[in-house]
């Protein structure tokens, strides 16, 4: 099975840095997705990581380890739009239907001035 | 640019109706998903599609059905709508391969009386 845990709120100040955490125990493992959503709006892909280590995008970064099933998101010099629910999500291993996610229940981040 | 886009934004139906919420995409993807969203149970698959004419269960297929006659249409149904049935529905599709990032419709927020 899959579990994902991510907190379900986080608070930061605009200007500031954040790193919103998300740890997965899963059978198997073949990749973690971050997507932003704005309220009332779809998701939106942020970031992928297979491998170990910091992938970095502009002021978005994401963190993978898998032997500790942990990986994390990084906001940098946060702006009021980043204000958004922020979901992690696993991708099994290579099998028949392993187009499949399974999604955290998503951390929502509210910026303040 | 990809573009998913779903039949209604919002739909209210009363208890034993029987609901229908289309799906179409614009990029020829061959994988296409149905989604529920509820307050703090996150993003949860209910039903997915690898190809015209087939369709797999995800975590909660009960009282949900698929169809998928054609590549860019992925059909939801709800034989008869129930109040707990009450909920954001996001449909999306992706192509094959293991990096490819799914890409989400605007969702409908269903209402069942």
């Amino acid at each position: 099975g899959q579990n994902i845990d991510q907190p379900t709120e986080m608070t930061a100040t605009e200007g500031a840095i954040v790193q919103i955490n998300c740890t997965y125990q899963t059978s198997g493992f073949n990749g973690l997705f971050w997507y932003q959503q704005h309220a009332g709006e779809a998701p939106t892909f942020l970031s992928y990581n297979v491998l170990d280590g910091l992938e970095e995008k502009g002021r978005f970064s994401s963190f993978l380890s898998r032997s500790k099933g942990y990986s994390y998101l990084l906001l940098k010099e946060l702006q009021m739009k980043d204000s958004a629910s922020y979901l992690c999500a696993v991708r099994p291993p290579f099998n028949f239907g392993n187009e499949k996610l399974t999604f955290g229940t998503g951390t929502r981040l509210t910026i303040i001035p | 640019d990809v573009k998913v886009t779903q039949s209604s934004r919002y739909l209210v139906k009363r208890t034993g109706e029987k609901v229908f919420l289309e799906c179409v995409q614009d990029m020829d993807h061959e994988n296409m998903f149905w989604y529920r969203q509820d307050p703090g149970l996150g993003l949860r698959l209910i039903y997915f599609s690898y190809d015209v004419k087939m369709k797999e269960k995800g975590d909660i297929p009960e009282g949900y059905s698929v169809s998928r006659e054609k590549k860019e249409r992925f059909s939801l149904i709800l034989e008869s709508a129930s109040t707990n049935q009450t909920s954001m529905y996001l449909c999306a599709s992706s192509l094959s391969g293991d990096q490819e990032t799914q890409y989400f419709g605007p969702g409908t927020r269903l209402l069942v009386l």
